[in-house]
């Protein structure tokens, strides 16, 4: 299977903890994109990448995030000092570059923040 | 408003038709999106139009766009039960690189 992964898929942590998620973007895809759905609602834009470059980051990215993409192929997205309110699924999508329209979407992690 | 707008439920009889509206923010949008999202599953895209079309048809899928109204929808022909999901709406905006999402809608196709 060469699509978008993400690992973990499930993650259950304490409030005030540290957690960082990974995703695997498809490989020729140079654009890698953080998004953030909470129940009942579509996925936020939070950031994306072309290749290890942050272009653009959502004003829903608080300082208690960070996401990196060191060599242009796997992505993290760290969250410091979780909060309730982080509780949602995070997605990660590719696409191949700055004039593809295709997002490819992952599965997604679900943080549960008790 | 700012939001891109989606009714929330739809209920078909399998073997019907299923039309699916969205509503978006930004007339400089240049591609408009339909995802489907199944239960514990992330977005699978199926099908997307560029703004300066007005109709596109892939199977049994057919989306039109009235660009004048910020009006999108989709049509799902001879609706399986197999298509019971979320449905979302996006739009790709001008010279941005997000895309901005509705709230879905949740399609239940019965027996």
């Amino acid at each position: 299977d060469t699509g978008v992964s993400q690992n973990p898929r499930h993650k259950i942590t304490k409030r005030g903890q540290n957690v960082t998620f990974r995703c695997d973007p498809i490989s020729e895809h140079n654009r890698l994109y953080w998004y953030r759905q909470t129940l009942g609602q579509g996925p936020e834009f939070l950031t994306y990448f072309q290749n290890e470059a942050q272009l653009e980051k959502s004003r829903l990215l608080s300082d208690r995030f960070s996401a990196e993409r060191p060599k242009g192929s796997f992505s993290t997205l760290e969250i410091q000092r979780t909060e309730q309110g982080d509780s949602a699924m995070y997605l990660c999508a590719s696409s191949l570059g700055p004039n593809s329209y295709e997002q490819y979407f992952g599965p997604g992690t679900r943080l549960t923040v008790t | 408003g700012e939001d891109v707008e989606q009714s929330l439920f739809l209920s078909v009889r399998e073997g019907d038709s299923s039309v699916i509206n969205c509503t978006y923010t930004d007339s400089s949008s240049t591609y408009l999106y339909w995802y489907k999202q199944e239960p514990g599953a992330g977005l699978q895209l199926l099908t997307y139009i560029f703004s300066n079309m007005d109709m596109k048809q892939d199977q049994r899928l057919t989306v039109l766009l009235n660009k004048k109204d910020k009006h999108l929808s989709l049509r799902i022909a001879d609706t399986q039960t197999g298509d019971s999901a979320i449905y979302f709406c996006a739009e790709k905006r001008g010279r941005n690189n997000d895309m901005r999402f509705g709230a879905g809608t949740r399609l239940t196709v019965k027996p």
